[in-house]
């Protein structure tokens, strides 16, 4: 069975910190993975895609990496702020344009 | 570029009503999909649309839920009779078709059944 997992599933760290997400995925035949951001009451925000050929994305503050081998995605966030307070999901698919399996997701809170 | 456009934003029924929701994806998106997520779960597929053809809907309770999107374009989510366990928010997303398969989501409908 194709399964997301993200641990932990809550996190609260002081503003300014730097911090790791994980996600893992029981197939590693993945076509591609998404990182994405949840905030209270809203949709999704694509943050970062990787491609299954690439072994990282940045974006700004926000490094993703990925090793299909060990199954591991991490997303690292650099000098969190306030304003990073969201849920964080992982996500991958196996195909273009085949559904989107999501873990369940992290709930991050930056403490000002 | 405007993107997907839900409603309502949130229903509150009774259970063994009915309830509809409505999406619109991003103009000339061919692909169409509408999650479920449970309050604290990531989004779960009920059903996958390539154009107004269904691909995948094996995760749909067909007992109570339909789904259909005639014209290719906007799409409709039903419950019928809904159930106590149906409170989530509805997500709706769309994919042009590009290879790397990145998927636009709307802001969802939150439905509560009371």
């Amino acid at each position: 069975k194709q399964e997301v997992t993200q641990i932990p599933a809550a996190l609260s760290v002081p503003e300014g910190e730097n911090l790791v997400l994980n996600c893992s995925f029981t197939d590693s035949a993945i076509y591609n993975l998404q990182w994405f951001r949840q905030d209270p009451g809203k949709g999704l925000t694509s943050l970062l895609l990787i491609q299954s050929s690439q072994r990282e994305q940045t974006s700004g503050r926000l490094n993703a990496s990925l090793d299909k081998s060990s199954g591991r995605s991490t997303l690292y966030i650099a000098a969190s702020q306030p304003g990073d307070s969201a849920t964080y999901l992982c996500a991958v698919s196996y195909s273009s344009a085949s559904k989107i399996i999501f873990g369940s997701g992290t709930r991050l809170s930056i403490r000002p | 570029e405007a993107g997907v456009a839900q409603s309502p934003r949130y229903k509150i029924i009774e259970k063994r009503q009915s309830v509809a929701f409505w999406c619109n994806p991003i103009s000339g998106h061919a692909t169409l999909y509408w999650y479920q997520q449970i309050l604290g779960q990531g989004p779960k597929l009920l059903i996958q649309f390539q154009n107004n053809g269904v691909v995948d809907d094996s995760q749909l309770p067909k007992d109570r839920f339909s789904a259909e999107r005639l014209k290719g374009v906007d799409s409709t989510l039903k419950i019928q009779p809904a159930k106590l366990e149906d409170s989530a928010v509805y997500l709706c997303a769309s994919l042009l078709g590009s290879a790397y398969n990145e998927q636009f989501f709307g802001p969802g409908t939150r439905l509560t059944v009371l």
